[in-house]
């Protein structure tokens, strides 16, 4: 049940703009996505609630199709900052989050 | 407040040996989880605490590990006879738990190497 997500990594120059998808075979009463980097806690970036509702940073955006199971994290001209490892978490039921494997994304100036 | 913490941040113990890791979540979060992440995998789910119940533990979670947390305020995660397969980093988790649906703000976590 674990969500897969895409692509597994991808490298970007400073201003480009990347995409991270996040897809479930269950369906989902939220998604929430996280950054990670290397010897550091995972970061809270944002919610994606059933019906629309977003919580998160002002300059992160992403979508919820509930009817796909799916959810995307939209970076847009990327900073040095934004490397890591990007997380998905899945709500399914039961307040647990299941994570997908990460996307690892490097910024190169 | 600084956060979530976690003690110790590394942890070397011979196969067989007990360990006991600690959590101190935000003051005032009423919900505390405990996650294990290996190398190149999103952390996976072990167990859930409202408040000093324990809700919910995975599958994953043999008998060789218990978590508590007394009085609702810090956990302790403890692992018995540890396995080389238990090597992994050991991450806590906490959240206000308002709603259904809150951000759950992550502590640094415990790296544990079973040699």
């Amino acid at each position: 049940q674990q969500p897969v997500q895409s692509p597994q990594a991808v490298i970007l120059r400073e201003g480009e703009d990347a995409v991270i998808n996040c897809s479930s075979s269950k369906a989902l009463y939220s998604v929430h996505w996280y950054r990670q980097k290397h010897g550091e806690a995972p970061v809270f970036l944002m919610i994606l609630l059933k019906g629309g509702e977003q919580k998160g940073h002002e300059k992160i955006s992403a979508s919820f199709n509930e009817k796909k199971q799916q959810s995307s994290l939209y970076l847009t001209a990327s900073q040095l900052s934004y490397s890591g490892t990007y997380f998905c978490g899945t709500e399914v039921g039961g307040n647990k989050l299941v994570f997908g494997a990460g996307t690892i994304l490097r910024v190169k100036s | 407040d600084t956060g979530v913490s976690q003690n110790p941040r590394h942890k070397i113990t011979k196969r067989g040996q007990n360990v006991t890791f600690r959590c101190d979540p935000i003051s005032e979060h009423n919900r505390l989880y405990w996650y294990r992440q290996t190398l190149g995998q999103g952390p996976e789910f072990l167990t859930y605490f409202q408040n000093e119940a324990q809700l919910e533990k995975s599958r994953l979670l043999s008998d060789r590990f218990s978590a508590e947390r007394p009085k609702g305020s810090f956990s302790t995660l403890e692992i018995q006879r540890t396995e080389q397969g238990d090597s992994a980093m050991y991450l806590c988790a906490s959240s206000s738990g308002v709603t259904d649906y809150t951000e759950a703000f992550f502590g640094q976590g415990t790296r544990l190497t079973v040699v």
